[in-house]
């Protein structure tokens, strides 16, 4: 049984440009969460989406946005790359109802 | 604003001994707290977890205890063991239908043999 799938691992981004991450949850998931970790830091919520809407958002700009598929699958995408945005993004799932997260291993963003 | 607070980035133990990682939380609306281990290119793991109504929760090697009037939880590691090494995280949670939980910036544990 697959967990959570996250591609690609490791990104090298310019600044300004754009950069989509994908994620695939766990079987039996229907919600997908994501989070940025930065260097020494613990992992900071992005939002969180389900039945294919943005369900909550932490404080991030609108330069981050989401999508959720009709098979659970997500995209995190982000505009106009900034020096800042360099770090590890993780997608966690879970189910409606239940807690407990699954995360997936991570993307290594670096902008450059 | 860090709601929930690991002070020591990091921990260094003998293998056979105990190890205690601290949390501090400042949100006394969380009702639910959880700790992940996270190794080197993997994401997190749960690991443990409290409610709130509870002072205690034992798996194991592992041990949370609760503190609520301090806002306080230590996860205690007994004995350690080498494998133990990784980054430890304590989240916490509001109460509410989206199980969003609320990081620290993780304690970095280092178990040698």
């Amino acid at each position: 049984d697959a967990g959570v799938t996250q591609s690609p691992t490791h990104l090298i981004k310019t600044r300004g440009q754009q950069v989509t991450l994908r994620c695939s949850p766990k079987s039996g998931h229907d919600t997908v969460s994501w989070y940025q970790q930065a260097l020494g830091q613990g992992p900071q919520f992005i939002f969180q989406y389900y039945e294919e809407e943005e369900r909550q958002r932490g404080n991030f700009p609108d330069r981050f946005s989401g999508h959720q598929f009709p098979n659970y699958s997500s995209e995190l995408n982000v505009n106009a790359l900034l020096l800042g945005d360099s770090a590890l993004y993780l997608c966690a799932s879970s189910s409606t109802g239940v807690s407990g997260y699954t995360f997936g291993s991570g993307t290594r963003l670096t902008v450059v | 604003d860090q709601q929930v607070k690991q002070n020591s980035p990091s921990l260094s133990v003998q293998e056979g001994r105990i190890s205690i990682l601290n949390c501090d939380y400042t949100n006394s609306m969380f009702d639910y707290f959880l700790w992940y281990k996270k190794y080197p290119a993997e994401g997190p793991t749960f690991l443990i977890s409290i409610s709130s109504i509870k002072d205690k929760n034992e798996d194991g090697r592992f041990t949370v205890f609760l503190n609520k009037s301090a806002k306080h939880l230590s996860l205690h590691i007994v004995p350690s063991q080498p494998g133990d090494s990784a980054v430890y995280f304590c989240a916490a949670r509001r109460p509410g239908g989206s199980y969003i939980p609320t990081f620290g910036r993780g304690t970095s544990l280092i178990v040698h043999p």
